[in-house]
């Protein structure tokens, strides 16, 4: 368990509508990143952090903003949802064993109508 | 050309079966390589991780790595019907800053 708690686990929300992601750890890892997880395109990175207020994009990051004003918090934020924004969402982190594994939270699990 | 290739399956097996997950991947610039093991609507746990050729063991599982043909194996021995699951594959650059993860296999073990 690398400490990693998601907020909501659950959303249905109207397209249009923006919605917000919250991922919380308790460890005080310094990388911390968004994945969305799709059928037939797997676990594609959205965003990531590397401390407080540094952050990049991933591979699919247009639609999607983020920010961590707090170590410990990782927000990922939907500006105008779309229904192609529907999946579910894993925050993750990485440890600092060789390699960068990482340690992905519980999900969260997002429907756009 | 992706950069990780893994059959998606499904690959239903009888339990006690022995499992063979297989990955390829393109670059040889990635050094490092785990199997993450997934449930229905749970989080990828990391399962194995490894960054040489060659085996490692864990219990019931073997992760084996050549990187002289790029390709990277998980094996279940004496399969349960708790190892149903998605398993995917990640492989990490060597500045361990770029992880690229397979689409995922699903494995059903039936009792």
């Amino acid at each position: 368990d690398a400490g990693i708690t998601q907020s909501p686990r659950h959303k249905v929300t109207e397209t249009g509508t923006p919605v917000t992601l919250r991922c919380h750890q308790t460890e005080n890892h310094r990388y911390m990143y968004w994945y969305r997880q799709d059928p037939g395109h797997g676990l594609r990175l959205i965003h990531y952090s590397y401390g407080v207020k540094d952050t990049d994009k991933g591979e699919v990051s247009d639609g999607y903003s983020v920010s961590r004003s707090k170590t410990e918090d990782f927000l990922l934020t939907l500006e105008s949802a779309t229904s192609s924004q529907t999946s579910v969402y894993f925050c993750a982190i990485t440890t600092t064993v060789p390699g960068n594994t990482i340690y992905f939270g519980e999900g969260s699990w997002l429907t756009v109508v | 050309q992706k950069e990780v290739e893994q059959d998606p399956g499904p690959l239903s097996v009888p339990e006690g079966a022995i499992v063979s997950l297989n990955c390829t991947y393109s670059n040889s610039a990635f050094q490092y390589f785990m199997w993450y093991r997934q449930y229905s609507r749970k989080g990828p746990e990391l399962l194995m991780y490894t960054y040489s050729s060659g085996n490692k063991e864990d219990g019931r599982f073997t992760a084996q790595v050549d990187k002289s043909s790029k390709y990277i194996s998980l094996f279940i021995r004496d399969s349960q019907p708790s190892d149903s699951a998605t398993y995917l594959c990640a492989i990490v650059n060597t500045g361990g800053f770029k992880t690229i993860f397979g689409a995922g296999t699903r494995l059903f073990v039936k009792a």
